[in-house]
């Protein structure tokens, strides 16, 4: 199955908004409330940040927020910050024998 | 605290056989669905496999006939045997446990291992 499709990067100044996309299928992204977002650092294990589309675990800043429309989900960052440059996957659950799948991975620059 | 702690990562040549062990504490690992992810350099996450509390397992094409994922409770530690491993499945390998809410599972993980480096070479 293929991954999820996300931007190779994105970039903003500090203080700005940016949108990281996830798009996917109606097996996956579409189907179903379960798209998740890790945050991961150089040399660094993951970090959740979202999960079931819109909930942030304790601790996660609130200037993260997730949602979705049809086959694509979305990541938000407000307020950006020099902490949050990092690489940024999706994953979704999917209605496969494969039951995890994760995008490609976006790079994000802080300007 | 939740912790997660991988070993076993090695240099094995094409065709070698591994077995990485991920040690958890904090929780009880059968209460809870677990997971393998890679990365290999460079490159984005990949899943590998999955074993939900019931025991049900899932792999990724990639592994599949070749990996088997299972947990030993009384050490409350999950296992990854890999067999005749390929170049391409060089990688960082990181154990993950799987988050609950008050819905159905979702298959999100909110903890972590550090990762342990596996490389396949000859």
């Amino acid at each position: 199955q293929s991954a999820l499709t996300q931007p190779a990067s994105v970039s903003g100044s500090p203080g700005q908004s940016i949108t990281i996309s996830c798009t996917g299928t109606s097996s996956d992204v579409g189907g179903y409330n379960f798209v998740s977002w890790y945050q991961q650092h150089p040399g660094k294990a993951p970090t959740l940040m979202i999960y079931d589309v819109i909930y942030r675990p304790s601790g996660v800043s609130n200037r993260f927020s997730g949602s979705k429309s049809g086959n694509t989900a979305s990541l938000t960052i407000s307020g950006l910050q020099a902490e949050d440059e990092a690489h940024y996957y999706c994953s979704s659950y999917t209605n496969t024998n494969t039951p995890v799948l994760f995008g490609g991975g976006t790079k994000l620059t802080v300007l | 605290e939740v912790q997660l702690v991988e070993s076993g990562g090695d240099l094995v040549p094409p065709g070698g056989s591994l077995r990485l062990s991920c040690a958890a504490s904090g929780f009880i690992l059968s209460s809870n669905y677990m997971t393998w992810v890679r990365q290999a350099p460079g490159k984005g996450l990949e899943w590998v496999s999955l074993i939900y509390t019931g025991g049900s397992t899932y792999y990724a094409d990639s592994v599949k006939g070749r990996f088997i994922i299972s947990r030993d409770i009384s050490k409350n530690t999950l296992f990854l045997q890999m067999s005749s491993l390929r170049v391409e499945d060089t990688a960082v390998y990181y154990c993950a446990r799987g988050g609950y809410t008050s819905g159905p599972i979702s298959n999100f993980f909110d903890h972590w291992g550090q990762g342990v480096l596996v490389t396949v070479s000859s």
